[in-house]
């Protein structure tokens, strides 16, 4: 099992490009989420998908869409990308059965910096 | 929106030192979780706790929740340097259960000297 994979491992983007982040799972997990870290900010969820076929808002949900594309795969956009968004983006996926709070399983993240 | 505080922001130490680290909510958590993240890693699940006062360790590792359910704990003995990294704790995010969508903490940052 790869557990949660993600690509690309490091980007580096002109302001006003345009970018996908992928992420699959192999564990047949229910829930997804992008998260970014910043410098003492901890990590800060952008998007999440319950279960395949839905999702929603984070905390910092502009400049960003999502698709998920099926159970494996969830990916992060952005269309237009700013230096704010340089960051490290990591993607996680949780079982989450009937509500409960289980783990989450982390990827190994995508350094992306915008200049 | 709901948050949880997580003091202090660094800490350094002295190999063989304990450590520990402190996460507060301005509400009832129904569960709180404890993540590390290595040095140019990605957060590690280390631990889950649910019950009210409730104590659980992992070798050198103490964790504990508050008879509130408001605040939690993560205590090192007698630090290693392979303890180096972020302790993030983590609880549900707004919203209720959501799906399991968690709101981290900010993270402490532990250096251990050799």
């Amino acid at each position: 099992n790869a557990g949660v994979t993600q690509t690309p491992k490091f980007q580096v983007l002109k302001t006003g490009q345009s970018m996908t982040l992928q992420c699959a799972q192999d564990m047949n997990h229910n829930s997804m989420y992008w998260y970014r870290q910043d410098p003492g900010m901890g990590l800060r969820l952008i998007y999440y998908s319950a279960s395949e076929g839905t999702t929603d808002k984070g905390e910092v949900p502009n400049g960003y869409n999502v698709s998920r594309l099926n159970k494996r795969e969830f990916s992060l956009r952005l269309e237009s990308a700013a230096p704010s968004q340089t960051s490290v983006y990591f993607c996680a996926s949780s079982r989450n059965l009937a509500g409960a709070y289980n783990e989450q399983f982390f990827g190994p993240g995508t350094r992306l910096t915008v200049l | 929106g709901q948050q949880v505080m997580q003091i202090p922001q660094y800490q350094h130490v002295q190999e063989g030192e304990d450590f520990t680290t402190y996460c507060n909510s301005s509400t009832t958590l129904s569960n709180i979780q404890w993540y590390k993240q290595r040095p140019g890693g990605h957060p590690v699940f280390l631990i889950q706790l649910v019950k009210s006062g409730e104590v659980k360790k992992q070798k050198r590792l103490t964790f504990q929740f508050g008879e509130a359910k408001k605040n939690s704990s993560l205590h090192i003995t007698a630090t290693q340097t392979t303890d180096v990294g972020t302790y993030f704790c983590a609880g549900p995010g707004a919203g209720g259960t959501s799906y399991g969508k968690l709101t981290f903490g900010q993270g402490t940052i532990l250096t251990v000297h050799p």
